[in-house]
């Protein structure tokens, strides 16, 4: 399979944990997205990354997130003491390389956060 | 700041049918507009795009209009069949937002026998 794959599909936690999410992106792109998607809306961009290079971050993005991509390959991003507005959809995307608007997503990670 | 609407937000069609989704923007520089089909369970994918410098772009049942000066484009989808059954999303590159990829709000399409 050469999609792009995250990693849990599912993810309950209980509130105050850390927890963490990896994305794999289709082999040579090298730009890498994170979104996230309640239920009923569009995904919400998070952060991307340009190779190993963070470029930008959303507002949304609280002290608590960090998304890494140490070697310009995969990804992981990190929500730390983990609270019940946080449970949502994360979905990670790549795309290639001069092409970026077109986003190849993963099937995403579902949050549970008890 | 710089969105993306969307409507209808649930449209049901018989089969056979066409479905018409439509997205406004506000952003009169944004020059790239995606449509993407979301099943349960399973992320976005991209289904069709267009440029602002095209008007329309078709792929078999499948076309995008788009008109600028009215700033809005519309995704058709003809002899609609039940796999189409899907939540649609348009998007769009804001360049108020950043090299990113805004999404509007999703319209739940149920193609109906």
């Amino acid at each position: 399979d050469t999609g792009v794959s995250q990693n849990p599909r599912h993810k309950i936690t209980k509130r105050g944990q850390n927890v963490t999410f990896r994305c794999d992106p289709i082999s040579e792109h090298n730009r890498l997205y994170w979104y996230r998607q309640t239920l009923g809306q569009g995904p919400e961009f998070l952060t991307y990354f340009q190779n190993e290079a963070q470029l930008e971050k959303s507002r949304l993005l609280s002290d608590r997130f960090s998304a890494e991509r140490p070697k310009g390959s995969f990804s992981t991003l990190e929500i730390q003491r983990t609270e019940q507005g946080d449970s949502a959809m994360y979905l990670c995307a790549s795309s290639p390389t001069g092409i970026g608007e077109k986003l190849f997503f993963g099937s995403g990670t579902q949050l549970s956060v008890l | 700041g710089e969105n993306v609407e969307q409507h209808p937000s649930t449209l049901s069609v018989q089969e056979g049918d066409s479905a018409v989704i439509k997205c406004t923007y506000s952003d009169s520089a944004s020059n790239y507009f995606p449509w993407y089909k979301q099943e349960l369970g399973k992320g976005p994918q991209l289904i069709i795009d267009i440029r602002s410098n095209v008007g329309e772009k078709k792929d078999q049942r499948i076309a995008v209009t788009l008109n600028k000066t009215a700033k809005h484009f519309s995704l058709h989808i003809t002899e609609t069949q039940p796999e189409d059954s899907a939540v649609y999303f348009c998007a769009g590159i804001l360049t108020g937002g950043g090299n990113k990829l805004t999404f509007g709000t999703g319209t739940q399409l149920k193609v109906e026998l």
